[in-house]
């Protein structure tokens, strides 16, 4: 199992320009995440979703949308970067339940973004 | 006021020493608590859940206190390879929704 992965590994930006990040899973898993993560403010959750077709904003989604048309594939947009947006992007995903001690999340090794 | 409030350290101590860190959260319906340790430039793992009883896993203790709202984290006789930065993870009922602290920070030296 590859387990969370996350396409690009590294991107720069144009302010004004747009991309879509792309995370996968193969774990079957139900939630997913986005996260981003600043110096000095942990990861903030940007949005989430608890099943294929449904997506809920979490504590940053401004200026970011997300889709869930597949399981396994959660899709964050960026549609017109800005230089604020700079940031390590981190996708995760858990089971729905799960016993005490199993509900963690697991993280793909993130996307480093810069917006000029 | 931050959900979830750490020290951010750093905290510097030689290796096998003990040390402890600790985490407040101000939701009191929070339902699940987690410690995830993060490498430098990495992602965040899972270190361990904590258990209302209270928990550990070889050198690792967590405790939760639901009354003060807090968890802490105790490491005993650290190592060199401890060197990382510990996050605190509020979930709230049903789990879907996490808060993570903004970590603190340990490094272990010979």
């Amino acid at each position: 199992n590859a387990g969370v992965t996350q396409t690009p590994k590294f991107r720069v930006l144009k302010t004004g320009q747009s991309m879509t990040l792309l995370c996968a899973q193969d774990m079957n898993h139900e939630y997913m995440y986005w996260y981003r993560q600043d110096p000095g403010m942990g990861l903030r959750l940007i949005h989430y979703s608890v099943g294929e077709g449904t997506t809920a904003k979490g504590e940053v989604p401004d200026g970011y949308n997300v889709s869930r048309l597949k399981k396994q594939n959660f899709l964050l947009g960026l549609e017109s970067a800005a230089p604020s947006q700079t940031s390590v992007y981190f996708c995760a995903s858990r089971i729905r339940g799960g016993a005490w001690g199993t509900d963690t999340q697991y993280f793909g090794p993130g996307t480093r973004l810069t917006v000029l | 006021r931050k959900e979830v409030e750490q020290d951010p350290g750093p905290f510097n101590v030689p290796e096998g020493a003990t040390v402890a860190f600790n985490c407040t959260y101000s939701n009191s319906a929070s339902q699940s608590f987690f410690w995830y340790r993060q490498d430098c430039r990495k992602e965040p793992k899972l270190l361990m859940s904590v258990y209302s009883s209270g928990n550990e896993d070889g050198r690792f203790t967590a405790q939760l206190n639901r009354a003060s709202q807090y968890i802490s984290l105790l490491i005993r006789d650290s190592k060199l390879s401890d060197s990382a930065t510990y996050l605190c993870v509020v979930a709230n009922t049903g789990g879907f929704k996490t808060i993570f602290g903004a970590g603190t920070r340990l490094f272990v030296k010979a």
